[in-house]
């Protein structure tokens, strides 16, 4: 059974602050590959990033960065100098290779409030 | 815009009703996802088609239904409706039915039964 945890039920912090979601994931699978998705307050669900399970490369984009970690199971992002557009659900999302074709396990969000 | 477009935005109904809610993919994507969002349960897969072939079912209920058709859009069909159903249903694509490709929501068909 694969699982997402993400501890942070809700962050709040100060415009330009850094910020960084967490992100703990359970698999037996060897090949799976790690999702983040943002959910802003109008509801749609907007994809943000896509990890293999081997390919352990940090990215960055922009103000975003991900730190993927296979030995703590850890897939976390990272927003430098928030912005109030930042406010949002922030999900993070698992799947396997193989037979699980694609079907996305979800943490249960991150709700992030960035005040000017 | 993610290219995915779901109707009706909205829904509202009554217990005991039957709904459609439909999903058209992005131009070219074979497979379809349907997902349930609620504050209980949070995001839960439902199933997956790809190509007009069912291939992936989750925690989806015996009184939920989907196809897929050869133009490939989806439907979900929901029956004998209960206040618990009461949902955000998303339906995502992707270009094929494997793991490495990632999923582009639509906007969401918001479902409350009264």
């Amino acid at each position: 059974a694969q699982k997402v945890t993400q501890a942070q039920t809700e962050i709040s912090v100060v415009e330009k602050e850094d910020v960084t979601l967490d992100c703990v994931y359970e698999t037996r699978d060897t090949t799976y590959y790690l999702f983040w998705y943002k959910q802003p307050p109008s509801g749609e669900l907007v994809f943000l990033i896509r990890r293999n399970s081997f390919d352990e490369q940090n990215e960055i984009s922009g103000r975003y960065s991900w730190n993927f970690q296979k030995s703590t199971s850890s897939f976390n992002f990272t927003i430098t100098a928030s912005q109030v557009v930042d406010s949002a659900v922030y999900f993070c999302a698992l799947t396997a290779g193989g037979t699980s074709y694609g079907k996305l396990t979800f943490g249960q969000g991150t709700i992030l409030t960035v005040h000017p | 815009d993610s290219g995915v477009t779901q109707t009706p935005k909205h829904l509202i109904t009554a217990t005991g009703q039957r709904v459609t809610l439909r999903c058209s993919p992005r131009s070219g994507d074979l497979s379809v996802y349907w997902y349930q969002q609620s504050l209980d349960q949070g995001l839960q897969f439902l199933i997956q088609y790809y190509n007009g072939e069912e291939r992936a079912k989750g925690n989806i209920l015996e009184r939920f239904s989907a196809q897929q058709f050869p133009d490939l859009h989806s439907e979900l069909n929901l029956s004998s409706l209960e206040l618990g159903d009461s949902a955000l249903y998303f339906c995502a694509s992707s270009p094929f039915g494997e793991s490495s490709y990632e999923q582009y929501f639509g906007p969401g068909t918001r479902l409350t039964v009264t």
